[in-house]
């Protein structure tokens, strides 16, 4: 089955405490970014990649890296979390940059205490 | 001012009912639209996808852009209470660094109550 796999689902930790997101998806697909959602806003994007080693900054970068060391995967970084990331994650695939179709994984659900 | 803006918000509607959403844009390069729903506690999905103007229907689905006025939308016809759920509009530009990046709307929680 098509998918993005994300994890974890949900996570509660303390400001300061390094963690990181993971994100694989089996669609050999290039293009790879990361969203954050967030009541009123919508989604905004973090990061993406546009292939292995490629990587570049959205809209909100600020907090957070990322890396793309093989096709499948792009964890989410967070060095030194902060109460104001508290936020649902989510991890998107496409084919290429050009397509509109984003295939999205089901979310991760932070809580920065 | 946000570069998409999506509205109503929430809506509630009986089932049969013809459901309209619609976004406004102010940024004259986007060419992509796309509506993606989202059920709870997942993430979205693509719904419908359109280039530049013009309407696009599949099945119960609508989506019509009006480049003009920088105005999207779209419609449900006989809705269902599957189809309760939160509606993203999102565009992109073709070409430059907007290449490929899509900008989202806020969303729209829509009920269907039966």
């Amino acid at each position: 089955e098509a998918q993005v796999t994300q994890n974890p689902r949900y996570l509660i930790t303390v400001t300061g405490k390094k963690l990181t997101v993971t994100c694989s998806q089996n669609m050999n697909h290039e293009y790879m970014s990361w969203y954050r959602q967030d009541p009123g806003l919508g989604l905004r994007q973090i990061y993406y990649s546009m292939n292995v080693e490629v990587t570049d900054k959205g809209d909100v970068p600020e907090g957070y890296k990322v890396s793309r060391k093989e096709k499948r995967n792009f964890p989410l970084i967070l060095e030194s979390p902060s109460p104001n990331q508290t936020s649902l994650y989510f991890c998107a695939s496409s084919r290429d940059r050009e397509a509109g179709e984003l295939f999205f994984g089901e979310g991760s659900r932070l809580t920065v205490l | 001012q946000k570069e998409v803006e999506q509205d109503p918000g929430p809506l509630s509607v009986p089932e049969g009912a013809i459901v309209s959403l619609n976004c406004t844009y102010s940024n004259s390069a986007f060419q992509y639209f796309m509506w993606y729903r989202q059920y709870s506690r997942k993430g979205p999905e693509l719904l419908m996808y359109t280039y530049s103007s013009g309407n696009k229907e599949d099945g119960r689905f609508t989506a019509q852009v009006d480049k003009s006025s920088k105005y999207i939308s779209l419609f449900i016809r006989d809705s269902q209470p599957s189809d309760s759920a939160t509606y993203l509009c999102a565009m992109s530009a073709a070409g430059g660094t907007s290449y490929g990046k899509l900008t989202f709307g806020q969303g729209t929680i829509l009920t269907v109550h039966p």
